[in-house]
C-alpha cells in the first residue's frame, strides 16, 4: 500500500496568504521526509526536508512540521504568491527508495 | 548550480520498439534513480542504482527494463520492447548518499504510438 498520501487533490489559495499542504504517512519506519515541489513540465524541485528526531524545520517562507504521533507533517508557505503554483508532493523514505505520495495542486489566485 | 540533464526531452516510438533514455546526474553523486510519472499520477519509483548495480527495483521494473551506467558519466534506461502504457514521463535522479534528498532532470517524454 500507498506510504504517503495527501489529503487534497486541490488547494486553492489568496496571494498573499499563508498555505498550508498536508501529508499522511503510514510506515513507522519512515525517519526522513522531503517536500518537492514539481512545475508543469518540470521535475520534482526540492523544497525541505525534515528527519524523525526534529518536529519543525524552517526554510525561507516555508515550514515543515512533523506529527510522529500521528503521522502527519504539513508544509506551510507564508505570503504565497503566483510562483508558488505548482504540484506539491511529499515524500519519505520508509521503504528503502524514496516513495512520493499523491500531489496537492497548489493553486494561487491574483 | 549542479543539475541532472537528461536527453532526448521528447521520444516517440512505434510500440514493441527498444529506447534509450539516458540521463547525467550529478558529478560527485554515488546512488541513480530512474521514475516515471503516468500523465496526471503520481511520481513511482523504478530503480535504484549504486555501485554498478541495482539496489532496489519496483514491480513496475520488469524483464523489459534494464540500466546501465557505461561510463563515469552517463546513466541509461534500456526499455526492450515498449507498451502503449508505457508511455509515461521519465524521470532521473541522483544523490549523494543513500535515502538523502533526490535532484531530478527535467525528464523525458516517452510517447509510445
Amino acid at each position: 500500500g500507498e506510504s504517503v498520501g495527501l489529503h487534497l487533490p486541490t488547494l486553492s489559495v489568496q496571494e498573499g496568504d499563508n498555505s498550508i499542504i498536508n501529508c499522511a504517512y503510514s510506515n513507522s519506519a519512515s525517519d526522513y521526509f522531503i517536500w518537492y515541489k514539481q512545475e508543469s513540465g518540470k521535475g520534482p524541485q526540492f523544497i525541505i526536508d525534515i528527519r524523525s528526531n526534529m518536529d519543525k524545520r524552517q526554510g525561507q517562507r516555508v515550514t515543515v512540521l512533523l506529527n510522529k504521533t500521528v503521522k502527519h507533517l504539513s508544509l506551510q508557505i507564508a505570503a504565497t504568491q503566483p510562483g508558488d503554483s505548482a504540484v506539491y508532493f511529499c515524500a519519505d523514505t520508509g521503504r528503502r527508495a524514496l516513495t512520493f505520495g499523491s500531489g496537492t495542486r497548489l493553486q494561487v489566485q491574483p | 548550480e549542479p543539475e541532472v540533464t537528461q536527453t532526448p526531452s521528447h521520444q516517440v516510438t512505434q510500440m514493441g520498439q527498444e529506447v534509450i533514455l539516458r540521463c547525467v546526474p550529478i558529478s560527485n553523486h554515488l546512488y541513480f534513480y530512474w521514475y516515471r510519472q503516468i500523465l496526471g499520477q503520481k511520481v513511482e519509483f523504478l530503480v535504484s542504482f549504486y555501485n554498478n548495480e541495482i539496489s532496489e527495483k519496483s514491480e513496475i521494473f520488469d524483464d523489459q527494463f534494464s540500466v546501465e551506467r557505461p561510463d563515469g558519466s552517463n546513466f541509461t534506461l534500456k526499455i526492450r520492447s515498449t507498451k502503449l502504457e508505457d508511455s509515461a514521463m521519465y524521470f532521473c535522479a541522483s544523490g549523494g548518499s543513500v535515502n538523502e534528498k533526490l535532484f531530478f532532470g527535467s525528464g523525458t517524454q516517452l510517447s509510445v504510438l
